[in-house]
């Protein structure tokens, strides 16, 4: 059973459209992370969490912002999607300092 | 700034040999850890195997196991007795020890011929 998932798995919206990516763990972990996957960037951090209400930035937070709703969920939010944003989202959780186990993915396409 | 950099960007192997991939990092912490993880054709990415740097002995897994060289700032990942299913792309993670999240490397794509 998927400790970590993803939803939408699949998302077209249109330049300036408001998309929000959830992410719900049942690890019982303390932090959570988004990346954004890239071809020729690899995986890069955008926000993270370390509990319910706190928000960290990552390497690449601009256009971004995040919601940690409660130790299990943690959102995502474009509020003004750009085609620079188009992009193969991963969300993780890990025990402090320890090892990340990441979701399925979300695949993001601003036309 | 941490950085990890993966020179292999491809390699091809025969079914039950051994394949072995580089990775080189840089930090400027005493105490970091490292990672190795596997991306599958359906994208999903899992954790295989972690270094942790005061650790002297190589860590193993299965048919995993490490190479790592300190003074080099390298930790390479030995994969033995490769399977078909180790067709994926590997990637080098490291997390120095105050921070939070990976820093990862562009990943090595492996493929397994029968």
């Amino acid at each position: 059973e998927a400790a970590v998932t993803q939803s939408p798995r699949n998302k077209v919206t249109v330049t300036g459209g408001n998309v929000t990516l959830s992410c719900r763990q049942t690890n019982s972990h303390n932090y959570m992370y988004w990346y954004r996957q890239d071809t020729g960037h690899g995986l890069r951090l955008i926000h993270y969490s370390y509990g319910a209400g706190n928000l960290q930035i990552g390497d690449v937070p601009d256009g971004y912002k995040a919601t940690r709703t409660t130790q299990e969920d943690f959102f995502l939010l474009l509020e003004l999607a750009s085609p620079s944003q188009t992009s193969l989202y991963f969300c993780a959780s890990s025990d402090r300092g320890n090892t990340l186990y990441f979701g399925e993915g979300s695949r993001l396409i601003v036309v | 700034a941490q950085k990890v950099t993966q020179t292999q960007t491809s390699i091809s192997v025969m079914e039950k040999t051994t394949v072995t991939m580089d990775c080189v990092y840089e930090t400027r912490d005493s105490s970091y850890f490292l990672f190795w993880y596997k991306q599958t054709a359906s994208g999903e990415i899992v954790f295989l195997i972690r270094q942790d740097s005061y650790k002297k002995e190589n860590a193993t897994e299965g048919h995993y196991s490490l190479n790592f060289q300190k003074p080099k700032s390298s930790i390479g990942l030995i994969i033995t007795a490769t399977q078909i299913e180790d067709s994926a792309v590997y990637f080098c993670a490291m997390r120095e020890d105050y921070a939070q999240g990976l820093t990862f490397g562009l990943g090595t794509r492996v493929s397994v011929f029968p």
